[in-house]
């Protein structure tokens, strides 16, 4: 089983609100990810958790804020986001000592008004 | 950092025929390189991929070839089908500095249109 469970699939934000994103996997990987998908465009890599600590962020801005409560759970806590910030936003993760073969969810379409 | 260029950028064939996409990769220092396929509304999935230290690797209908030389890798897919329709990318990646789990640098992606 390679199955990476995001949650909500839709999500439609004012740029005021607070919200959040939520990703899950069962597969005993240590290692979980966070990227942000523009339409017609390539995943590009947010952060980085590998056993559950942050070991990357790729200059996010910090209305973007990852957490790892667990090895099985990560979350993406967004506020004050542009509208510019309206975009697929992908969880994915791997086993640790196999870090690159990375298996992803179905994402999250975000759109900010 | 890593750059990942990919070509083309749109390709059709006919059902039958073979495909073949191709990607460079700039960092020496990446030794691991996947393939994506994504569908329409539906999050990347991995097809097939590829360590430094092989030069090919065949599953089915999909085969990748590495030259670490040149720092280019390829996807191909012979007896194409409908259901081949899709967005491709190829990406690359390799061990963080620190140890720890990376991230993928991916290509910008291949939209393959099978003709029926």
């Amino acid at each position: 089983d390679t199955e990476v469970t995001q949650t909500p699939k839709h999500l439609v934000m004012g740029m005021t609100n607070k919200k959040s994103l939520k990703c899950e996997q069962h597969m005993g990987h240590r290692a979980m990810y966070w990227y942000k998908q523009k339409a017609k465009k390539p995943p590009e890599l947010m952060f980085v958790y590998s056993y559950e600590k942050l070991s990357i962020n790729e200059s996010v801005p910090s209305r973007f804020s990852p957490e790892c409560p667990n090895s099985s759970l990560l979350n993406l806590h967004l506020h004050a986001l542009q509208p510019e910030d309206s975009a697929l936003y992908l969880c994915a993760s791997s086993v640790r000592d196999r870090a690159d073969e990375q298996y992803f969810g179905p994402g999250t379409r975000l759109t900010v008004t | 950092g890593e750059n990942v260029e990919q070509h083309p950028s749109t390709l059709s064939v006919q059902e039958g025929d073979s495909a073949v996409i191709k990607c460079t990769y700039s960092d020496s220092a990446s030794n691991y390189f996947p393939w994506y396929k994504q569908e329409l509304g539906k999050g990347p999935q991995l097809i097939i991929d590829i360590r430094s230290n092989v030069g090919e690797k065949k599953d089915q209908r999909i085969a990748v070839t590495l030259n670490k030389t040149a720092k280019h890798f390829s996807l191909h897919i012979t007896e194409t089908q409908p259901e081949d329709s899709a967005v491709y990318f190829c990406a690359a990646g390799g061990m963080y500095s620190g140890g720890g789990a990376d991230g993928l640098t991916f290509g910008k992606g291949t939209h393959l249109i099978i003709q029926p």
